[in-house]
Order: C-alpha cells, then structure tokens, then sequence
C-alpha cells in the first residue's frame, strides 16, 4: 500500500521568512506532484517532478528518489502563500495518485 | 487555452437520488481523473480514463462510476446518494496521466440532505 506522509501538517510563519515542507512516500514512483489549494477548493499544481530539483519563481521543490523524500520550500514568504500544499504520487505503473494529508500555510504580514 | 471546466459548481442533492458531473479537459489531453475530497478523508483516487478506457480505479463502492466520451469529455455518476458522499469532487486533466502535469477544474460542491 502506498502511503504518502507530509509534514508539519500545520505551519505559521512572518512574512519574508523561509518555509519548507516535506513529503516521504513508501513506494517506488515515477514521479510526485506538488499542489497548491487556496480557500474556495480550487487546486492548482505547481510542480512534477522526477528527479533532482525544480525552481518556479520563489518555488523550489527537491526530491531525492532513493530516500523517497521531497521538499518543498518557499523563499521571501508572502502572505498570499497561504494556502494548503499537497504532495502526491502514482506509484509506478499506475495512475492512481496517493495525497499526502497536505500542509496548511499561514503568512502573516 | 480553455482551462477543465466542470459543471456545476454546485449541487444539492437528497438521500436515494443520483447525481452526474461533468469534466470537459483541456483541448488535446486524453486523461481525465476524479477525486473526492472530503474533511476527514482529505483527496481520494477515484477512477481514472484514457481514450475513452478507466484505467484505474480507486477504493469506492460500485455506486461511483464514471465515463469518457470520444471527445475527451468525461462524466461520473453517483447512484443512491448517502450523507456521507457529501464533498467536493475534482476533475484533474493532463497529456497522459499522473506522470505528466495534471490540471485541475474548480470542483463541484455536492450537498447531500
């Protein structure tokens, strides 16, 4: 069974600070998902990647396949980075995607 | 581009009736996938298609089913509502599936009374 792990389930930080979230998952995948969520549902995703490291902007996110462990950090946090972060992940294979609990972010100016 | 719309929004429902959403991709991806969302289950798989075919399908009873129509359009059906499938439902749609980027629709809000 996959299993996707997440943490800190919650986060509150001051604006500029710098914010990372973590994500391990049990099994052998092909490639894992960050998502983003604000209030309202709508989700949006914000990177896939499979190996090493991706940067959109103050959005960097990191996996390491062989500890089966991804990071995401934002640099200079702002107050419209609240939201929930969600890692997920098909097993290899498989579409099936498995969510992480996701990360709820608080910025505060 | 056009971004996955799904329709309704929103939707009020009463124990015993069914419901059918609707999920229309992005123009030229052919898989299309459906999650629900709830408080305390958070997102689940619920199936997946490609060119018209489910290739997976997650853990929910029979009274979820889904279809994918030649234009790439997909519908799910719930049958028998219950309380408990009060949720947002996600439509995802992306080139070939969960290995390439995934697009997300707004959701329809299904209240079941």
């Amino acid at each position: 069974k996959n299993e996707v792990e997440q943490s800190p389930q919650n986060l509150t930080a001051q604006e500029g600070e710098f914010i990372t979230i973590n994500c391990s998952y049990s099994v052998g995948i092909s490639a894992l998902h960050w998502l983003q969520q604000h209030p309202g549902g709508g989700i949006v995703s914000l990177f896939m990647l499979s190996s090493g490291k991706k940067k959109h902007g103050r959005l960097i996110a990191t996996i390491n396949i062989q500890e089966k462990h991804s990071s995401l950090h934002i640099t200079a946090s702002h107050p419209r980075d609240s939201a929930v972060y969600i890692c997920a992940v098909p097993p290899f294979g498989n579409e099936k995607l498995t969510f992480g609990t996701g990360t709820r972010l608080t910025i505060i100016p | 581009k056009a971004g996955v719309t799904q329709t309704p929004r929103y939707l009020i429902k009463t124990r015993g009736q069914q419901v059918t959403l609707s999920c229309s991709p992005i123009s030229g991806h052919r898989s299309v996938s459906w999650y629900q969302q709830t408080p305390g289950q958070g997102l689940q798989f619920l199936f997946e298609y490609f060119s018209e075919t489910q290739r997976n399908k997650g853990n929910f009873p029979g009274r979820f089913s889904g279809r994918q129509f030649s234009n790439s359009r997909s519908e799910m059906n719930v049958s028998t509502l219950e309380l408990g499938d009060s949720a947002l439902y996600l439509c995802a749609s992306s080139v070939t599936g969960g290995n390439s980027p995934l697009h997300f629709g707004n959701g329809t809000r299904l209240t079941v009374t």
